[in-house]
């Protein structure tokens, strides 16, 4: 079954506690991308990549890093947590056709984080 | 202002009925447009994506206004299954590829 895989799915955790949530997709996908969401602001973009060994900001980056080691691996590392990172966060992937990426966007199941 | 803009509602509206919403983007350059539907606390979902020429998928109609810089999302003979948060999205490839969402809208369909 295709699908995008986070990890861990709710996670409550205090303020400087490192954590990594993680995220594979089985898709052969390109492109991922990192979201949080917060009540009355929407979908926000953390990172994206558009590649293995490539990675860029989105509009919300602070505090946030990633990796692309592998293609169908894009963890998503918080350093040292603030309260302000309480989210809901959605992995993504994406594929192009003919070379353009057509936008349609598979998401995971999301990971509730909570920092105290 | 918003790169792109939803009224949140909540529209309330009874089995059976038509509604509509439209969402307006900022960055004439955007490329690709789409709604996604979700529903509480889940992952969003790709609804339908956005033609110029407009596009329908049973129910759904969603049409793209490039000179006034709105897509559509219009729903006819709503379901309750209808009931969820509708999103919509736009594509900027600006180098790199970015999607940005709305904050959605929020459609309760009563029996």
């Amino acid at each position: 079954e295709a699908q995008v895989t986070q990890n861990p799915r709710y996670l409550i955790t205090v303020t400087g506690k490192k954590l990594t949530v993680t995220c594979s997709q089985n898709m052969n996908h390109e492109y991922m991308s990192w979201y949080r969401q917060d009540p009355g602001l929407g979908l926000r973009q953390i990172y994206y990549s558009m590649n293995v060994e490539v990675t860029d900001k989105g509009d919300v980056p602070e505090g946030y890093k990633v990796s692309r080691k592998e293609k169908r691996n894009f963890p998503l590392i918080l350093e040292s947590p603030s309260p302000n990172q309480t989210s809901l966060y959605f992995c993504a992937s994406s594929q192009p056709t003919s070379g353009r990426f057509t936008g349609e966007l598979f998401f995971g199941e999301g990971s509730r984080l909570t920092v105290l | 202002r918003k790169e792109v803009e939803q009224d949140p509602g909540p529209f309330n509206v009874p089995e059976g009925a038509t509604v509509a919403f439209n969402c307006t983007y900022s960055n004439s350059a955007s490329q690709s447009f789409f709604w996604y539907r979700q529903d509480c606390r889940k992952e969003p979902k790709l609804l339908m994506s956005v033609y110029s020429s407009g596009n329908e998928d049973g129910r759904f109609t969603a049409q793209l206004n490039r000179a006034s810089q709105y897509i559509s999302l219009l729903i006819r003979d709503s379901k309750l299954s209808d009931s969820a948060t509708y999103l919509c999205a736009v594509n900027l490839n600006t180098g790199g590829f970015k999607t940005i969402f709305g904050a959605g809208t929020r459609l309760f369909v009563k029996a």
